[in-house]
């Protein structure tokens, strides 16, 4: 039973064009949520996150909106570039309890 | 600080035979996590310490895993014995706290033959 879905498995974006990256949830009770980014063959990395408390979070070209009310949440790359290109996987969490990771989208922004 | 180190990195075996995964986490880092990511299920969580006890590991598929800590810088997954649908990547994430950014290693490629 899949808690943290991404409905989406690929997107691809022109270069310099904003990516939009989709998050549904199930779990109420999430109260934090995270996206990291992949590269083949490493580790997942951490690249921003967000508490239920807030709805908006900005890090550079990376913002992440949350939408309570809909169990969603999305990443926007502005500008995307090639370095962008990656899998990118949102995830959630409940207080001190473990995450919950989506099955991930993969991005390519073409030069 | 060198981040989370795993080994091996890639690790072959046939049916039956046991396997050992290894995972260093980041010094200071209090929360050890292992993960194991399918082309199915995507990653799950398997289970995770807390100041090296275990506090849940609900994820772990069966009893041929176990997982230990001994000590604060070093953790094992056990596979025992070994079957070709535990292929997968397997990963451990260290942090200072939960809920948290998660630091994970470069991963140990399962493959059971």
């Amino acid at each position: 039973d899949q808690q943290v879905k991404q409905n989406s498995p690929s997107l691809s974006v022109q270069e310099g064009r904003i990516s939009i990256l989709n998050c549904d949830y199930t779990n109420s009770m999430f109260d934090y949520f995270l996206w990291y980014k992949k590269y083949p063959a490493e580790g997942p990395t951490f690249l921003i996150s967000i508490s239920s408390i807030k709805d908006k979070n900005e890090d550079g070209s990376f913002t992440v909106f949350l939408n309570k009310s809909a169990k969603h949440l999305s990443l926007h790359i502005v500008p995307s570039q090639p370095g962008d290109s990656a899998v990118y996987f949102c995830a959630a969490q409940t207080g001190a309890n473990n995450l919950f990771f989506g099955t991930g989208t993969r991005l390519t922004v073409i030069p | 600080d060198a981040g989370v180190i795993q080994s091996p990195r890639h690790e072959v075996t046939e049916m039956g035979q046991e396997v050992t995964l290894r995972c260093k986490p980041i010094s200071g880092h209090d929360y050890l996590f292992w993960y194991r990511q399918t082309m199915m299920r995507g990653l799950e969580l398997l289970i995770y310490f807390n100041n090296n006890v275990p506090i849940d590991d609900s994820g772990m598929p069966e009893d041929r895993f176990s997982a230990k800590m001994p000590n604060a810088s070093f953790s094992t997954l056990k596979i025992q014995p070994s079957e070709p649908r535990d292929s997968a990547v397997y990963f451990c994430a260290s942090s200072l706290r939960t809920p948290g950014e998660q630091f994970f290693g470069p991963g140990t490629r399962l493959t059971v033959l």
